[in-house]
């Protein structure tokens, strides 16, 4: 059973730090890209940031591109966000997706999330 | 990045009816050479992750029942449930996933009448 489990969210100060972690197991995890998808309370869903399954291609919304860096470790079957110079907006539910079999970014299985909350 | 717009904002259907969902891209999700519309649809419940319904415009995920069921074409896609039921109470995304930055549509809040 695929299993996705997201830590590290929490309250974080405007202009600071947080890294984001996504354990997965059930699959072979450097088969697969992964992505993540954050969603602010009350609103829709935003893709953040996706990496290819061995970690070798990234890419980032414009929103976030330049504060955050996407990183896998395939050991340890774990996906990363490290988020920088934190703003208000990134406030968010950060969910880790899993890319479907056809190695495109439509996502087959998603964690329950971790809230991240920015503010002084 | 490509927009996605989908109509209506929300929607209240009776038990048993036909509920339809409306989404239109900025450009054509059609790759010629895949022969392929790069469109998803997803279900949200209130407190849980999104979770995948429909992919190539109209390939339904396994285990969803088949009274979902999506068509379209190039820019204009829809999500049509056959027969509402009341777990189908939910808001309902269509996504892109044409280019390497995917994008969502804004949500469509399914309700019982």
């Amino acid at each position: 059973e695929v299993q996705l489990l997201e830590s590290g969210g929490g309250l974080g100060q405007p202009g600071g730090s947080l890294r984001l972690s996504c354990a997965a197991s059930g699959f072979t995890f450097s088969n697969y890209g992964m992505s993540w998808v954050r969603q602010a309370p009350g609103k829709g869903l935003e893709w953040v940031s996706g990496i290819s399954g061995s970690g070798g291609t990234t890419h980032y919304a414009d929103s976030v591109k330049g504060r955050v860096t996407i990183s896998r470790d395939n050991s340890k079957n774990t996906l990363f966000l490290q988020m920088n110079s934190l703003r208000v907006e990134d406030t968010a539910v950060y969910y880790c997706a899993k890319v479907g079999t056809s190695g495109t970014n439509r996502f087959d299985y998603w964690g329950q999330g971790t809230l991240v909350t920015v503010s002084s | 990045d490509i927009v996605m717009t989908q109509s209506p904002d929300s929607l209240a259907v009776s038990l048993g009816e036909r509920a339809t969902i409306n989404c239109k891209s900025s450009q054509s999700l059609f790759f010629r050479s895949t022969n392929k519309n790069y469109l998803a649809w997803y279900q949200q419940k209130p407190g849980q992750p999104p979770k995948l319904l429909i992919y190539w415009a109209s390939t339904r995920e396994s285990g969803v029942p088949d009274r979902f069921s999506g068509s379209g074409s190039g820019t204009d896609f829809t999500l049509t449930i056959s027969s509402l039921q009341a777990e189908d109470v939910a808001v309902y995304y269509c996504q892109q996933y044409y280019s390497d930055s995917c994008t969502f549509g804004q949500g469509t809040k399914l309700e019982i009448k």
